[in-house]
């Protein structure tokens, strides 16, 4: 079954650690998104990915860091400079220009 | 920048029928997309609007207004697993990326 598979489902992170979250598609899809959402609201837009080995900011990038070294992958990294990472962390994927969006099953960051 | 506003709570009745309004401003529009999302779940793709007027596919209809940069998501005969958020979406700018509005809680009652 083709699909978007994110993990660990729940992930925890000590002060001043960097976390990275898998994400995962068998879609064969060019474009890859990373979204946060926080309780009671809606998604925002961290990085996306139109193409291998590219990527852009989106409206909350500062805290974070991608990569794109294969089409079926595009990890996300918290890293300690984000300073309220608790949120619930959503990957998807697209074909090119479509907005249809596919998404995983999402990460639950929290901090101990 | 976008901006998009929607109700953020909504309760209706079984076999009634509910409409999410959602309001946008934004810079290069593309469309307008709806997306539900059942507690602790992923989003999942409802439709998508680039142009004017009712697209139907099946209990659920959207519609889209570019000139008064306005939608709604129209659910017939309600059904409790309707229950969920639902969110509109804009796609604008040069890689057509989304920006979500808040969501609207759908409560339905038995």
């Amino acid at each position: 079954d083709g699909g978007i598979t994110q993990s660990p489902k729940y992930l925890f992170r000590k002060e001043g650690q960097n976390v990275t979250l898998s994400c995962e598609q068998n879609l064969n899809h060019d474009a890859m998104y990373w979204y946060r959402q926080d309780p009671g609201q809606g998604l925002r837009l961290i990085y996306y990915s139109q193409i291998v080995n590219d990527f852009q900011k989106g409206d909350i990038a500062e805290g974070y860091s991608v990569s794109r070294e294969k089409k079926e992958s595009f990890p996300l990294t918290v890293t300690s400079a984000q300073k309220n990472p608790t949120a619930f962390y959503l990957c998807a994927s697209s074909r090119q220009d479509s907005e249809k969006l596919f998404f995983g099953s999402g990460t639950q960051l929290s901090v101990l | 920048g976008q901006s998009l506003e929607q109700p953020s709570e909504v309760t209706a009745v079984e076999g009634a029928i509910v409409q999410i309004n959602c309001t946008y401003q934004t810079s290069g529009f593309y469309g307008l997309s709806w997306y539900q999302q059942h507690d602790g779940g992923a989003p999942t793709f409802l439709s998508y609007n680039a142009l004017d007027g009712l697209e139907e596919t099946g209990r659920f209809s959207s519609f889209l207004s570019r000139s008064d940069s306005y939608g709604y998501l129209l659910l017939q005969e309600l059904q409790m697993k309707d229950s969920a958020s639902y969110f509109c979406a804009v796609s604008s700018g040069s890689a057509r990326q989304l920006t979500f509005g808040s969501g609207t809680q759908l409560t339905v009652l038995p």
